[in-house]
């Protein structure tokens, strides 16, 4: 089993639309969980960290089910923006290593 | 904003030579890494490194590559006898004393001939 798996998709949604992407991971030690957005040929960049309670960011909703070992992330009224690659990251505890999951392509249509 | 800066932002280099990529990390942060993305592909764990030394690193991480914090503010990446397939692009990350957000540079783009 991969360590971080993720749909690579793409996802293809009408602007307006909401969408949810998931995201397993196979360590059940996994400490720290991260949403990431990585636009084409640039660096990943922070979209929201994930906490246990779940937690929202505007349009963006993050939760962890750790029972599952899984990770959702919800966009509301998609934006063409909003088109991009989500990167699931997780940092299994006792380590220093950050692991990504191979992304989920989000593409918002006009 | 405070931001990690890599240079150069591309390389391009013949099969064989040696390679050394430089990261500037935020200045607070105590925890660097480097991370390798192959065009298409995804990114992956290379080393991270604390207190002068590396602490973990990857598979991939052999005695072809080698990190290097050589004063307070540099932190560079050497990669030995090219091979084809290291074409990709390199990122450095950076990290504050709690293990929170990793905050990446804009990439140094490796492309081995």
């Amino acid at each position: 089993r991969k360590e971080v798996e993720q749909d690579p998709g793409p996802f293809n949604v009408p602007e307006g639309a909401t969408v949810a992407f998931n995201c397993t991971y196979s360590n059940s030690a996994s400490q720290s969980f991260f949403w990431y957005r990585q636009d084409c040929r640039k660096e990943p960049k922070l979209l929201m960290s994930v906490y246990s309670s779940g937690n929202e960011d505007g349009r963006f909703t993050a939760q962890l089910n750790r029972a599952s070992q899984y990770i959702s992330l919800l966009i509301r009224d998609s934006k063409l923006s909003d088109s991009a690659t989500y990167l699931c990251v997780v940092r299994p505890s006792g380590t220093y290593k950050y692991i990504f999951g191979t992304g989920t392509r989000l593409k918002v249509l006009a | 904003e405070p931001e990690v800066t890599q240079t150069p932002s591309h390389q391009v280099t013949q099969m064989g030579q040696e390679v050394i990529l430089r990261c500037v990390p935020i200045s607070n942060h105590l925890y660097f890494y480097w991370y390798r993305q192959i065009l298409g592909q995804k990114v992956e764990f290379l080393v991270s490194f604390y207190n002068n030394e590396i602490s973990e690193k990857s598979e991939i991480f052999d005695d072809q590559f080698s990190v290097e914090r050589p004063d307070g503010s540099n932190f560079t990446l050497k990669i030995r006898s090219t091979k084809l397939e290291d074409s990709a692009m390199y990122f450095c990350a950076s990290s504050e004393p709690s293990l929170g957000e990793l905050f990446f540079g804009e990439g140094s783009r490796l492309t081995v001939l």
